[in-house]
């Protein structure tokens, strides 16, 4: 069963500070991953797609990492602003005739001043 | 281009009626997929329409039902409305089937009281 994981299921950071989120999956057989970012009561917005070739990829101060090998990727997030406060969700397709999303349960970020 | 719009936001109905919510994709696309967003759950996917048809359905009872017009515009229903039913209704639009290009609309806020 394809399975999307994510750690930790929340956390509080001080405004300025680095955080990394957790993406493990089983999702097979793979065809890329999202991160979106979502804010309370407001749909997900894309933030990264990474594909099988793919190692790294930023947004701004937004940084994924995806190792297809382990199947895991991270979500790094710099010099956090008040803003970044939401819930970061992976989502992870697979090619089965049509592309299939699985998602992971997300975590909530809440960047204090 | 105007985004994924969603009618209504909010929406509060009692036990047993029914409710019907709807998605104007962005203009131009023409797969619009349904989803279900709890605390509890996460996202939960409900299902998919293409060109009118029903391409892919989640596991949810028969209460959830769904239609898409040839403007591409989608209505989703569910009847006999039970407590649990309360959730955030998110509805996502694609150019094709391929689900990779997926925008989200702001939601439907719906309490079951």
């Amino acid at each position: 069963k394809n399975q999307v994981e994510q750690s930790p299921q929340s956390l509080i950071i001080l405004e300025g500070k680095n955080c990394t989120l957790q993406c493990n999956y089983t999702v097979s057989p793979f065809s890329n991953l999202r991160w979106y970012k979502q804010d309370t009561g407001r749909g997900p917005v894309s933030l990264t797609i990474m594909t099988f070739s793919e190692n790294t990829k930023s947004n701004g101060r937004y940084t994924a990492t995806l190792d297809a090998d382990t199947k895991q990727s991270s979500l790094h997030i710099t010099a956090s602003q008040l803003s970044d406060s939401a819930s970061y969700i992976c989502v992870v397709s697979a090619k089965v005739g049509g592309d299939k999303l699985s998602f992971g349960a997300g975590t909530t970020v809440t960047v204090r001043a | 281009k105007a985004g994924v719009t969603q009618t209504p936001r909010y929406l509060i109905k009692t036990r047993g009626q029914q409710v019907t919510l709807s998605c104007s994709p962005i203009s131009g696309h023409r797969s619009v997929s349904w989803y279900q967003q709890t605390p509890g759950q996460g996202l939960q996917f409900l299902f998919e329409y293409f060109s009118e048809t029903q391409r892919n359905k989640g596991n949810f009872p028969g209460r959830f039902s769904g239609r898409q017009f040839s403007n591409s515009r989608s209505e989703m229903n569910v009847s006999t409305l039970e407590l649990g039913d309360s959730a955030l209704y998110l509805c996502a639009s694609s150019p094709s089937r391929d689900v990779d290009e997926q925008y989200f609309g702001p939601g439907t806020r719906l309490t079951v009281t």
